[in-house]
């Protein structure tokens, strides 16, 4: 079965510059989700899209903006690179609007800021 | 504030045992709960949710228990494997204002197999 698909798998990047992670719902999915895992944490939420609309934001900085496109893809764009960004970023999609259905995820972009 | 979190950090059980692993959470107005299993480098992966009308949901060698009173969650795994082990969390499905929900997850636990 189709996953969802996030590019790239690793991503290493120098201080103040900018990322672009994208990401890819599964086939029929209309809700994305963007998490953020440091390491030995569970995974907090950032922002979530619905029909192409931002539905939901959590702990997401000022630093960060996404945006859901017409075929229901997702970027997740963020500058001015801190090392505290070093994380895992996940993506996830679900059917219908947040809360209905449960969130599949993908296997992240490890993001190194150095 | 309110959150979500399990009482054991890590649980380790022998291959064949059953394991199970607790999850408490605040927020008595969450309606859906999800266990997810986090295997290294991967995504967290789907195992069984629970929505809050039911107190007990079975998938394939895994049960979902939900205790609305003291506000307790529990996955039990039968037939523990190898496999089985991850990190495992629990997460709650909050209202954020609205129409607005968004998945929180608790603490993981590290579940260790032994052969």
């Amino acid at each position: 079965a189709a996953g969802v698909i996030q590019s790239p798998r690793h991503l290493i990047k120098e201080k103040r510059e900018t990322a672009t992670l994208k990401c890819y719902p599964i086939p029929r999915h209309d809700t994305v989700y963007w998490y953020q895992q440091g390491p030995g944490q569970d995974p907090q939420f950032l922002i979530s899209f619905y029909e192409k609309m931002q539905s939901d934001k959590g702990s997401i900085p000022d630093r960060f903006s996404a945006q859901q496109f017409s075929d229901y893809h997702s970027e997740l764009n963020m500058s001015s690179l801190e090392l505290g960004d070093s994380a895992l970023y996940f993506c996830a999609s679900s059917v219908g609007p947040p809360g209905n259905s449960p969130l599949h995820f993908g296997n992240g972009t490890r993001l190194t800021v150095t | 504030g309110e959150s979500v979190g399990l009482h054991l950090p890590t649980l380790s059980v022998q291959e064949g045992d059953n394991s199970i692993i607790n999850c408490a959470y605040s927020n008595s107005a969450s309606d859906y709960f999800i266990w997810y299993k986090q295997e290294s480098g991967k995504g967290p992966q789907f195992i069984i949710d629970i929505r809050s009308n039911m107190d007990k949901r079975q998938g394939q060698r895994v049960t979902v228990l939900l205790n609305k009173t003291v506000k307790h969650l529990s996955l039990q795994i039968a037939a523990t494997q190898p496999g089985d082990s991850a990190v495992y969390f629990c997460a709650e499905n909050r209202s954020s204002g609205g129409s607005n929900y968004k998945l929180t997850f608790g603490k993981g636990t590290l579940l260790t197999v032994n052969p």
